[in-house]
């Protein structure tokens, strides 16, 4: 079954560390999307991808990092300079139109220790 | 002022009664409308998308009042398994906007 898969599922950061979320998608779809999920706010947008090699920044692309070098595969890295990178990360993949809306990973709930 | 708003709730319901709640949004050039639903620390799925002419997907009614600048959505016959955030989510210049979203509690 096609779908969209992000791991690990939980993750735990010390303080000064860089740790990269992993979504891979087999839907060919070729948008891509990483949103950040806090308590009693809607996902805000990290950074989207519409092509392979090619992204852009969302609303809150500070303290984060990505890349795009396969069509499937779109991963987040978290570096020190997100000073509050606890939250629910969620990546996303959707066909060029929006019109269809998105399909979502599970998740991965980050957390700093 | 966020660009889609809607009431947090939670909105407790009795099992097979009624439910409806809004959610507003503030480009008036907004094409695409969605409700995805949520359940507690799962991501989004998509519930249905919201049409002009408005759409009904079993016990589910979205409706779009353009002029005014919202959508709905009626829940018809409660379940318990419709207890969930429902999520608002309307595009802004190409991009996804999504609400807080809404919860629904409903009781036996």
């Amino acid at each position: 079954d096609g779908g969209i898969t992000q791991s690990p599922k939980y993750l735990f950061r010390k303080e000064g560390q860089n740790v990269t979320l992993s979504c891979e998608q087999n839907l060919n779809h070729d948008a891509m999307y990483w949103y950040r999920q806090d308590p009693g706010q809607g996902l805000r947008l990290i950074y989207y991808s519409q092509i392979v090699n090619d992204f852009q920044k969302g609303d809150i692309a500070e303290g984060y990092s990505v890349s795009r070098e396969k069509k499937e595969s779109f991963p987040l890295t978290v570096t020190s300079a997100q000073k509050n990178p606890t939250a629910f990360y969620l990546c996303a993949s959707s066909i060029e139109d929006e019109f269809y809306g998105y399909t979502f990973g599970s998740g991965t709930r980050l957390t700093v220790v | 002022r966020k660009e889609v708003e809607q009431d947090p709730g939670p909105f407790n319901v009795p099992e097979g009664a009624t439910v409806a709640f809004n959610c507003t949004y503030s480009n008036s050039a907004s094409q695409s409308f969605f409700w995805y639903r949520q359940d507690c620390r799962k991501e989004p799925k998509l519930l249905m998308s919201v049409y002009s002419s408005g759409n009904e997907d079993g016990r589910f009614t979205a409706q779009l009042n353009r002029a005014s600048q919202y959508i709905s959505l009626l829940i018809r016959d409660s379940k318990l398994s419709d207890s969930a955030t429902y999520l608002c989510v309307v595009d802004s210049w190409g991009k996804l906007q999504f609400g807080a979203g809404t919860q629904v509690v409903v009781t036996p």
